[in-house]
């Protein structure tokens, strides 16, 4: 079956400028995750969703970030007045409801400050 | 809180020799742990998991993992390196409260020589 979608695949913006990255997770997974992941490190954690509950946000770098999802599906990262070190790669993950031992991984997207 | 050392950043093997990679674990419960793989311009992909049941740990690809509780260590071994190994592996914990996402190693490169 299908997987994790992530678009764009590589996304090139000019600092200041505000992007918006998508991930349509595998249907049916409940929970949704945002990670981003830097030159030589590690994978961070942004913010995660379960169903209609309200997002944990604690990763979220500053408040330049957001994230939305609608009808418990698709989300939208958006980055606002970007600056050069949000460039990264960032990855969505989903998981199923009640299954807490594997999350699903998007390719990612390469997002490049300029 | 939990947390994952990656003690090699870059281990290189010729091929058909075994191949180790090290990680250790942090963690105040007992934990879930996992290793994943990463190929170039390729998503994350889940190699094996760790969660309480089996001290040993078979994965794909001949990949399997030992959970030593005494020395908190959960490294990575196969018998046998192959080319297509070549890759960036990430030891990672589950959070075990609240969002249940994964923190993640550092990674380590394996290269694998002809």
């Amino acid at each position: 079956g299908a997987g994790v979608s992530q678009s764009p695949s590589n996304k090139v913006t000019e600092k200041g400028k505000d992007v918006e990255l998508r991930c349509d997770p595998i249907s049916g997974h409940t929970a949704l995750y945002w990670y981003r992941q830097s030159l030589g490190q590690g994978l961070e954690f942004l913010i995660y969703f379960q169903g209609n509950s309200a997002p944990d946000k604690s990763g979220l770098p500053s408040d330049r970030f957001s994230a939305e999802r609608t009808g418990g599906s698709v989300s939208t990262l958006t980055i606002q007045r970007t600056q050069q070190e949000d460039s990264a790669v960032y990855l969505c993950a989903s998981r199923p409801k009640g299954s807490y031992n594997e999350q699903f991984f998007g390719p990612g997207t390469r997002l490049t400050v300029l | 809180a939990q947390s994952v050392t990656q003690l090699d950043s870059h281990v290189s093997v010729s091929e058909g020799t075994p191949v180790l990679l090290r990680c250790n674990y942090s963690s105040s419960y007992s934990p879930s742990l996992f290793w994943y793989v990463q190929h170039p311009n390729k998503g994350l992909q889940l190699l094996l998991k760790y969660t309480s049941a089996a001290t040993l740990v078979k994965g794909i690809n001949g990949f399997e993992a030992e959970f030593k509780k005494s020395e908190t260590s959960f490294h990575l071994t196969k018998p046998s390196a192959h080319m297509s190994d070549a890759a960036e592996y990430f030891c990672v914990v589950r959070d075990q409260t609240g969002a249940n996402n994964l923190f993640f190693g550092t990674g380590t490169r394996l290269t694998v020589i002809p």
